[in-house]
Formats: C-alpha cells, sequence, structure tokens
C-alpha cells in the first residue's frame, strides 16, 4: 500500500478559505469511508481534527470540514487564521487491517 | 483525560534492537474498545504506520516493516512496548504511541513522541 497523495503546500490569506486533497485508489479512499485528517503544527504530535471523512472530534472548530469525491477525500478549513498553519496529513484504514498516511501537506497563511 | 507518554533509548547503535514503552494513563489499555499503535517520523519526513496491538493481543504490522517489528502489551502495567531490530540510520524518527478507536478507524490519543536516533 503507497502512501496516499496530497499536495506538498497549500496557502492562502486570513479569512480565506483552503483544500487539501488526499488521493489513493478506487479499491481504498474509493470504497471506505475510514479516513482521518491530523494537524500537525511544527516540533509537536499530529491532532485529530476530522474522522470518518467528515466527522469532527469535540473541540475541534467547525472551520474544518471534510468530504470525500470518488478517490480523493478533502480537507476545508475556512476562514483561516494564523493558528492553523501547521502540516496536515490524511490516514486511511486499509482492507488490510493495516494503516497508511498521507504525503502531508504544509498550510501557509500568508 | 486520557494521556500516553513514550519512554526508551534515544540512542540505539545500528544492527541493534530499538525498545520503547508508552506508559497509558487515565484509561484501561484493557478496554475492548480501543487498540494501539506505534507510528513514527523521519526528521523533516511525513508520518509512517509502524503497527499496532488490539485489546485481545491480536497485531497487525506495516508490511515494510514486519519482519522486523514486535508489538506486545503488559496489562499489569498498562502499557505496551514496540521492538524494532536490526536498525539503520533509516529508522532515526520520532516514534510516537497513539491509541485507535475501533470501529472509527482513527487515533484519537497521541503522545508526545520521543526521538530515537540510530548512530554509533
Amino acid at each position: 500500500q503507497s502512501a496516499l497523495t496530497q499536495p506538498p503546500s497549500v496557502s492562502g490569506s486570513p479569512g480565506q478559505s483552503v483544500t487539501i486533497s488526499c488521493t489513493g485508489t478506487s479499491s481504498d479512499v474509493g470504497s471506505y469511508n475510514r479516513v482521518s485528517w491530523y494537524q500537525q503544527p511544527p516540533g509537536t504530535a499530529p491532532k485529530l481534527m476530522i474522522y470518518e471523512v467528515s466527522n469532527r472530534p469535540s473541540g475541534v472548530p467547525d472551520r474544518f470540514s471534510g468530504s470525500k469525491s470518488g478517490n480523493t477525500a478533502s480537507l476545508t478549513i475556512s476562514g483561516l487564521q494564523a493558528e492553523d498553519e501547521a502540516d496536515y496529513y490524511c490516514s486511511l484504514y486499509t482492507s488490510s487491517s493495516t494503516y497508511v498516511f498521507g504525503t502531508g501537506t504544509k498550510v501557509t497563511v500568508l | 483525560q486520557l494521556q500516553l507518554q513514550e519512554s526508551g533509548s534515544g540512542l540505539v547503535k545500528p544492527s541493534q534492537t530499538l525498545s520503547l514503552t508508552c506508559a497509558v494513563s487515565g484509561g484501561s489499555i484493557s478496554s475492548g474498545d480501543y487498540s494501539w499503535s506505534w507510528i513514527r517520523q523521519p526528521p523533516g519526513k511525513g508520518l509512517e504506520w509502524i503497527g499496532y496491538i488490539y485489546h485481545s493481543g491480536s497485531t497487525y504490522y506495516n508490511p515494510s516493516l514486519k519482519s522486523r517489528v514486535t508489538i506486545s502489551v503488559d496489562r499489569s502495567k498498562n502499557q505496551f512496548s514496540l521492538k524494532l531490530s536490526s536498525v539503520t540510520a533509516a529508522d532515526t524518527a520520532v516514534y510516537y504511541c497513539a491509541r485507535e478507536t475501533e470501529l472509527l478507524w482513527t487515533f484519537d490519543y497521541w503522545g508526545q513522541g520521543t526521538l530515537v536516533t540510530v548512530s554509533s
């Protein structure tokens, strides 16, 4: 199972929206809703932001939303804030009962 | 509030075995709703899942590491452990332990991570 594909970087100005994609195949992302998203500010551990494609844990701002279309899952940050600057990773639970992470995306707030 | 804390040797010589422990507090490692994972991140690189152990004791490992990895649990101490054998410089990374919530297929609690350097 290869790593899921994410864009290396995305950027936006405060208040704007940015979307990060996470692309797999029809047999993984396309077939299951077992996709999560994690935020990792520099020097810290990852934090869960979205699970099962579009569910937000308690405490995560509703500016963060997830969706899926075909073989691509997406994380959208609306109303971008300076504190959102971090690396973001998607993960997938595969049909082999293993996990694979995305390649990671650096979000820069201009 | 659940907390996970990694501990172990921060420096391992090439060809030796890396050993780490994750102490769980604020909850029982024997709960049937969770499994317990190890994940690593080489400096400046992305996350790599290593493996997990179910409450039942069943284990699943990353196929690329399977021949070198062992994850075990010590219920009496409420902790779980990672052993990675025959290490090389490529195994230098920050190692995280994490809790996986079954049926949600997600890592909802993470340790702070511990840096392990492989060097002679």
